[in-house]
């Protein structure tokens, strides 16, 4: 079964500096992709970043990177230069491939709140 | 920039009253999602189309539930009769297809539900 794990519900970080959000995950498949999504107050999920079993990189978007460790099974998001509008809530995500049975349904971990001071 | 569309945006009803949600995923996209998402969760998926075929109800409580996507673009999801546990957002979503594992999904800004 598909389980994704953040076991970060809140963190604090000051602005312009770093921050890591922790996800581990689950799986038996060999093929499946690991997404990163941030929910603001209003709401909308807004997709940040895709990592792929198979990638032998890091996948980075802008200010957004993955630190991804196969063998310990984790995908954490790092922020570089946090703002003030990296507040709100960050989801991780998997997807196992088709001919696991998958229909393409993400499956998502409870979140962490993110809060950056000024 | 192509986007979900979603409405309404909020909705308040009372238990017992039936509800209904549109989703107008982004041109093109074959696979739609409705997921929904109770405070301080994540999302759970309900139902999946690909094209105006369900190929994902497990956990869509068909008793009061019901969604649909006739013609294969737009979606309606429908509970009837309302109760007080639906409260939630419902959150829609659609991808180019289901078919590889890197197919991104791209949200709608949800429709909050709050069930008095």
């Amino acid at each position: 079964a598909q389980k994704i794990t953040q076991t970060q519900p809140g963190m604090f970080v000051q602005e312009k500096e770093a921050v890591t959000l922790d996800c581990t995950y689950d799986t038996s498949d060999q093929s499946y992709g690991l997404f990163w999504y941030k929910q603001p107050s209003s709401g909308e999920m807004i997709f940040l970043i895709y990592q792929g079993s198979y990638d032998e990189q890091n996948a980075t978007e802008g200010r957004y990177s993955l630190n991804f460790q196969k063998a310990r099974k984790s995908a954490n998001l790092v922020i570089s230069a946090s703002q003030l509008g990296d507040s709100a809530m960050y989801f991780c995500a998997m997807r196992e491939g088709r001919w696991s049975g998958n229909t393409g349904k993400l499956i998502f971990g409870q979140g962490t709140t993110l809060q950056v001071k000024p | 920039e192509a986007e979900v569309a979603q409405s309404p945006r909020y909705k308040i009803t009372e238990k017992s009253q039936a509800v209904a949600f549109w989703c107008d995923p982004i041109s093109g996209h074959a696979t739609l999602y409705w997921y929904r998402q109770i405070l301080g969760q994540g999302p759970e998926l309900l139902v999946q189309f690909q094209d105006e075929s369900v190929v994902d109800d497990s956990q869509l409580p068909k008793d009061r539930f019901s969604a649909e996507r006739l013609k294969g673009v737009d979606s309606t999801l429908k509970i009837q009769p309302a109760e007080l546990g639906d409260s939630a957002m419902y959150l829609c979503a659609s991808s180019l297809s289901r078919d590889r594992v890197g197919d991104t999904q791209y949200f709608g800004p949800g429709t909050r539900l709050t069930v008095l």
